[in-house]
């Protein structure tokens, strides 16, 4: 079974604060890829990253940035100077090929930033 | 504009009724999903479609009916819904897993109330 746990419900800073949001994952698969997810009030998930099981590489792009650890498990997410706009809900998934041709996310219960001016 | 559309925005149907929700993907995707958000919960994979057939139910009870008539379109009907039943419901597509990684991409959701 599969499993993502995203231990913060709520984080509240103030705006051009650094915060990292944090995402446990639990999977017996060996091939596995992790996303990044973010839910403005509109409710449309965008997506914000993929990163598979094989590449441990942390990526930035602009103020994001995200670090895998496949010791721990982790895949965090830090923005950096963090702006108002970044205000959402965040969510962490998994997936694992499995039968079928197509796979179905298991998501976090998701972490709600806000940012404050 | 993600390039997939969700219809109605927002239904609001009591339990006897039957209604549909409906999602079109413009991105050439083979694959297409239904996920259910409900308040305090994680978002829980309803339906999986891969190339229009169905690969994968996640024990969704009998009165949530998905179809899929083609690659680009995919319907939810329902039927007897309970107010807990009220959630966002909401509509992903993805190349498939042909296509590795797989990426999905969600549309904006519809926001059903059973009353």
């Amino acid at each position: 079974a599969q499993k993502v746990t995203q231990a913060q419900t709520e984080i509240s800073v103030v705006e051009k604060e650094d915060v990292t949001l944090d995402c446990v994952y639990e999977t017996r698969d060996t091939t596995y890829y992790l996303f990044w997810y973010k839910q403005p009030p509109s409710g449309e998930l965008v997506f914000l990253i993929r990163r598979n099981s094989f590449d441990e590489q942390n990526e930035i792009s602009g103020r994001y940035s995200w670090n895998f650890q496949k010791s721990t498990s982790s895949f965090n997410f830090t923005i950096t100077a963090s702006q108002v706009v970044d205000s959402a809900v965040y969510f962490c998934a998994l997936s694992a090929p499995k039968g079928g041709g197509a796979d179905g996310l298991t998501f976090g219960k998701g972490t709600h930033l806000i940012i404050q001016p | 504009e993600t390039g997939v559309t969700q219809t109605p925005r927002h239904l609001v149907m009591g339990m006897t009724n039957k209604k549909s929700l409906k999602c079109e993907q413009h991105l050439g995707h083979n694959a297409m999903y239904w996920y259910k958000q409900s308040a305090k919960k994680p978002l829980e994979l309803m339906f999986v479609y891969s190339l229009e057939e169905r690969v994968e139910n996640n024990s969704v009870p009998s009165r949530f009916s998905p179809e899929c008539p083609n690659s680009s379109h995919l319907f939810l009907h329902l039927h007897t819904l309970q107010p807990e039943d009220s959630a966002l419901y909401l509509c992903a597509s993805s190349q498939g897993r042909l296509a590795s990684p797989d990426t999905q991409y969600f549309g904006p959701g519809t926001r059903l109330t059973v009353l």
